[in-house]
Order: structure tokens, then C-alpha cells, then sequence
């Protein structure tokens, strides 16, 4: 069974500041994808990540995998309110016909 | 840019009721799939149709039942709603090969009392 582990599942952030959170999954996996959900809100597709060493970044959000250690970073750089969000990862399980399993979620208070 | 289009959006239910819920994907994606989001629980998989004409088991697949009517569609169905699947459900679909990546509809929550 694969299991996905998201931590810390809180993370007050002071704006400005930069951060990491992390994902690791349990099993051999050929995918990893990074999604938001704002509140009461859909989720929406930040990066996805196919390959071991697999750097992707959009705006102040880095994301990297290591499939060797089956760890994925979420990198936050300086950090404003528009990112306070929940953040989860997924992860395909190689060979699993596009079935992800999610995380449980890390959600991302940013403060003045 | 209708995407992933979910109904209904609420529903409440009373305990023993049925209700379908209903997904349709304008993208011409051949996988769907429903999930279940709970707080602090993440999201569980229900069901998912990895093509037309095929369904399988995902992680609580309990006390529902879906349909993959046609390319579009992908229905779930409660036969006997229980307070325990108050939840949000999320319908999603996939249809690029070398991503895999789900793009999701709004949501639909439903309350069973």
C-alpha cells in the first residue's frame, strides 16, 4: 500500500520569510504532483514532477524530487498572504494507470 | 473553459435517501475518477474509470456506485446515504499520457443527516 506523508500539516509563516515542506511517499513511484486548494475551493495543479532530480518553479514556489529517497521539497521563497493555501502532494505509483494518492495536506498561514 | 463540471454543488440528504451525483469533462479525457475529501483526511479515492466501459475499486469504495456512461460522464451513486459519507466529493479527469495529471470540478458537498 502506498503511503504519502505531508509534514508539518500546519506552517504559520512569517511574510518575507523562506520555507520547505515536505512530502515522502512509501513506495517506487514514476510520478509526484504538488496541488493548492484555497478554501471551500477546487484544487489546482502546481507543478508535476516525472523524473528523479526534477526541479520545477513558478513565481516565489520551487518544487524538487528525489525518487531515490522518495522525498519531494516544496521550497517557499520570502513568503506573502496570497500563498496561504493548503498544499498537497500526490504521488503515482509506478506502473498504477495514472491512480494518484494524496497526502493529507499541509496547510500554510502566512502572517505580517 | 467549462473543464470538469460537477452537480449538485450542496445537497442534504436524510440518512437512507439516494442521490447521483454527476460529472461531466469537456477535455476529451479517457480517465475519471471520484474522490472524497474529509478534514485532515486528505483525499481518499472512491472509484475511478481508467477508460469508456471500465470501473474500478479505489481506496473506500463502500456504499457507492458509479457509472461511466460515456467519454464524458462519470456518475457516483449513493444507494443508501449514511451520516458517515457527509463529505466533499471531487470528480476528476485525466487524459494526458505523459503527465497523468487530474484537473478537478468544483466539488459537490453533501450533508446526510
Amino acid at each position: 500500500e502506498l503511503k504519502v506523508e505531508q509534514n508539518p500539516l500546519f506552517l504559520s509563516m512569517q511574510e518575507g520569510k523562506n520555507y520547505t515542506i515536505y512530502c515522502n511517499y512509501s513506495t517506487t513511484s514514476d510520478r509526484l504532483y504538488w496541488y493548492r486548494q484555497d478554501p471551500g475551493k477546487s484544487l489546482e495543479s502546481l507543478f508535476v514532477l516525472l523524473s528523479n532530480g526534477a526541479v520545477k518553479q513558478e513565481g516565489r514556489l520551487m518544487a524538487s524530487l528525489d525518487t531515490k529517497a522518495r522525498l519531494s521539497t516544496l521550497h517557499i521563497t520570502a513568503a506573502v498572504h496570497d500563498l496561504s493555501a493548503t498544499y498537497f502532494c500526490a504521488v503515482r505509483r509506478t506502473g498504477a494507470n495514472s491512480k494518484l494518492t494524496f497526502g493529507k495536506g499541509i496547510t500554510l498561514s502566512v502572517r505580517p | 473553459n467549462a473543464g470538469v463540471t460537477q452537480t449538485p454543488k450542496f445537497q442534504v440528504l436524510k440518512t437512507g435517501q439516494s442521490m447521483t451525483l454527476q460529472c461531466a469533462q469537456d477535455m476529451n479525457h479517457n480517465s475519471m475518477y471520484w474522490y472524497r475529501q474529509d478534514p485532515g483526511m486528505g483525499l481518499r479515492l472512491i472509484y475511478y474509470s481508467a477508460s469508456e466501459g471500465t470501473t474500478d475499486k479505489g481506496e473506500v469504495p463502500n456504499g457507492y456506485n458509479v457509472s461511466r456512461l460515456n467519454k464524458r460522464e462519470f456518475s457516483l451513486r449513493l444507494e443508501s446515504a449514511a451520516p458517515s459519507q457527509t463529505s466533499v466529493y471531487f470528480c476528476a479527469s485525466s487524459g494526458a499520457v505523459n503527465t497523468g495529471e487530474l484537473f478537478f470540478g468544483e466539488g459537490s458537498r453533501l450533508t446526510v443527516l
